[in-house]
């Protein structure tokens, strides 16, 4: 149980485009998901709290017009990376709580995002 | 602020040789303290959640402990495949605006 799916896996794209990656719970519903991003060889790095049907909550400096997050369901959301930059590029982590439990975040595989 | 730090930041164990990592950390109204384990280019996977001072959770070879202001994570007998980055991170906030805060995690190395 609790398995967390990120789509894609990893990503190449260029300067300018833009990116979406998907977070789904697979086996739970989850009211409120976590995106996060590493760098190598650091730790992860919260950049906001998505709520389901509500908007995202953006950690201190990320930017949320860069990084669009949409919670439209129980087990899926998505973030958006606008007009990517080659600094974007790094490791984007999901993670999910079930609705009604306060503690344990599980975690999706993982998104590489390489920019050009 | 909530803190945390992990040490040290890398160790190298032979086969069967015990250890411990460290996370020591400040945080006001802790909720849970995680471990979790992460391998290269992998999310972190989920190994335990102790909530209070005393508290001890075990599997296989892994046990975690907690006191007021740091947690252990005692590694029995290593194997090669133990081998990963062990993160630790705590919890504070209420409810759904609670919101985890890791440490840099410690790398552990396993040799035969």
């Amino acid at each position: 149980g609790a398995v967390v799916s990120q789509h894609p896996s990893w990503v190449i794209c260029k300067s300018g485009t833009s990116v979406k990656i998907e977070c789904r719970s697979l086996d739970f519903q989850a009211t409120t998901m976590f995106w996060y991003r590493q760098f190598p060889k650091q730790s992860l790095m919260l950049m906001a709290t998505s709520n389901e049907g509500s908007k995202a909550t953006y950690e201190q400096g990320v930017e949320k017009d860069k990084f669009l997050i949409n919670h439209a369901s129980l087990t899926l959301s998505t973030l958006t990376v606008t007009s990517a930059h080659p600094e974007d590029s790094s490791f984007y982590i999901c993670s999910a709580r079930e609705s009604g439990s306060s503690s344990e975040q599980y975690f999706g595989p993982g998104t590489r995002l390489t920019v050009t | 602020e909530d803190q945390v730090t992990q040490s040290p930041e890398a160790l190298r164990l032979q086969e069967g040789e015990s250890s411990s990592l460290n996370c020591s950390y400040t945080v006001s109204g802790l909720r849970g303290l995680f471990w979790y384990r992460q391998d290269p280019g992998k999310g972190p996977e989920f190994l335990f959640t102790l909530y209070s001072a005393g508290e001890e959770k075990e599997k296989e070879r892994l046990k975690a402990t907690l006191t007021k202001k740091e947690s252990f994570l005692h590694i029995t007998a290593p194997k090669p495949e133990d081998s990963a980055t062990y993160l630790c991170a705590v919890q504070a906030g209420a409810g759904t605006a609670s919101k985890i805060t890791f440490g840099t995690g410690t790398r552990l190395q396993v040799t035969l």
